[in-house]
């Protein structure tokens, strides 16, 4: 079956330090690939996709690319900020089954000191 | 644009007291629907899943359900809560067509404590 695997958490870092969360996939199909972030105490909200290989995803600084030859998909940011903290996950899901379901990592907690 | 609505937003609830938990969408049709548990510090778990009204499917044995019986509108229930069923509960839905990435949109979430 399909799988996420994300580098194992916690992440401490100082502000304006360059950001990298690993992750990698296994998947019957070829899969869409999501970054979600959860704030503290809400829901998660997308983040960036891509849906092919070397396929860009972007948004808020974040960037991370779709890697097919080593089924990656690393999120990175350049410069975070102490409002960066937060959970990511990521998560994928291909055409397979009537309902399209996500299948997510276990989550990497970052913290992002002033 | 469309919104996802859960409530409510915070619950603490006696063992074995009953559980009502419901999810609402907006601005969309024959929504895709799915509940997910988060325990404290851990990932997502799909519980259940609704391609259609009165369609559930169940992803883990448990001692809870799931109903649908409006086309955006998603309720999870217990009939007796356990300890084990505290945790943050997520609401999301996706779009039915086979085109587009697949992403799910997910509600605030429901923090439940059973004491």
């Amino acid at each position: 079956g399909d799988s996420v695997t994300q580098m194992e958490g916690p992440v401490t870092l100082s502000e304006e330090a360059f950001l990298t969360i690993n992750c990698t996939y296994t998947a019957t199909g070829y899969p869409s690939l999501f970054w979600y972030v959860q704030y503290p105490g809400e829901g998660l909200q997308l983040l960036l996709k891509a849906t092919k290989a070397d396929d860009k995803g972007s948004n808020k600084g974040f960037e991370a690319t779709y890697r097919k030859e080593t089924t990656s998909f690393h999120l990175e940011k350049g410069s975070v900020q102490v409002s960066d903290s937060a959970v990511y996950f990521c998560a994928l899901t291909t055409f397979s089954g009537s309902a399209r379901q996500l299948t997510f990592g276990s989550g990497t907690q970052l913290t992002v000191l002033p | 644009s469309q919104t996802i609505h859960q409530w409510p937003a915070t619950l603490v609830q006696p063992v074995g007291s009953p559980l009502s938990l419901e999810c609402t969408v907006e601005g969309t049709s024959n929504p895709n629907l799915y509940w997910y548990r988060q325990a404290a510090g851990r990932g997502l778990q799909l519980l259940f899943y609704s391609v259609g009204i009165g369609q559930i499917s169940s992803e883990v044995p448990q001692n809870l359900s799931a109903s649908r019986p409006q086309d955006r509108q998603f309720i999870l229930s217990s009939k007796k809560l356990l300890l084990s069923d505290s945790g943050f509960y997520l609401c999301a839905w996706r779009g039915t067509s086979r085109l587009g990435p697949g992403e799910q949109f997910f509600g605030p979430g429901t923090r439940l404590t059973v004491l």
